[in-house]
């Protein structure tokens, strides 16, 4: 079946490691995106990409850094540099559109990273 | 001002009841807008598309007003399964960034 893949689901992380969350999409979408949800918020922007081997910080990228080196795949790293990892992290991709035309969106069941 | 905002609720109906819940976003240059249904704990998911026209799918209707920068959700005859949390989403210009209200809960109750 066609769809994004997260792993893993549940991750925790000392305090001071570096850990990496999976994403892969068989959809053969563009675009890709990493987005962080804390409770009881809506979903935030940590980075996106819209083609390969090109990625743009969104609104929350400090303390993450991410690849873009095939179509189907998008790895998240979470650094010790982000002070309060603990949340939701939810990766989505979308297909190619022109501009009016709209955007959908689809999402990966999500990882939960928790600091311990 | 947030660039999406939503009632976060939560809106507590009786089944067989009609909701509606209303989300104003911020740029009046935004052209794509959408519903999003997120259960506990899990991904969101696309409920729909929402056009200048209004449309219906179902139980579900969406409309838009640009004049008023406002989209809504009316949901009629309430499920119990309807219970989940209602994203609001907002593609402000051409580029594949969009903007995500924090959500409307929605408790149906027997």
């Amino acid at each position: 079946d066609g769809g994004i893949t997260q792993s893993p689901k549940y991750l925790f992380r000392k305090e001071g490691q570096n850990v990496t969350l999976s994403c892969e999409q068989n959809l053969n979408h563009d675009a890709m995106y990493w987005y962080r949800q804390d409770p009881g918020q809506g979903l935030r922007l940590i980075y996106y990409s819209q083609i390969v081997n090109d990625f743009q910080k969104g609104d929350i990228a400090e303390g993450y850094s991410v690849s873009r080196e095939k179509k189907e795949s998008f790895p998240l790293t979470v650094t010790s540099a982000q002070k309060n990892p603990t949340a939701f992290y939810l990766c989505a991709s979308s297909p190619r559109h022109g501009q009016y035309s709209g955007n959908t969106i689809y999402f990966g069941e999500g990882s939960w990273l928790t600091v311990v | 001002r947030k660039e999406v905002e939503q009632d976060p609720g939560p809106f507590n109906v009786p089944e067989g009841a009609t909701v509606a819940f209303n989300c104003t976003y911020s740029n009046s240059a935004s052209q794509s807008f959408f519903w999003y249904r997120q259960d506990c704990r899990k991904e969101p998911k696309l409920l729909m598309s929402v056009y200048s026209s209004g449309n219906e799918d179902g139980r579900f209707t969406a409309q838009l007003n640009r004049a008023s920068q406002y989209i809504s959700l009316l949901i009629r005859d309430s499920k119990l399964s309807d219970s989940a949390t209602y994203l609001c989403v907002v593609n402000e210009d051409s580029s594949y960034k969009l903007i995500f209200g924090s959500g409307t809960r929605l408790l149906v109750r027997p």
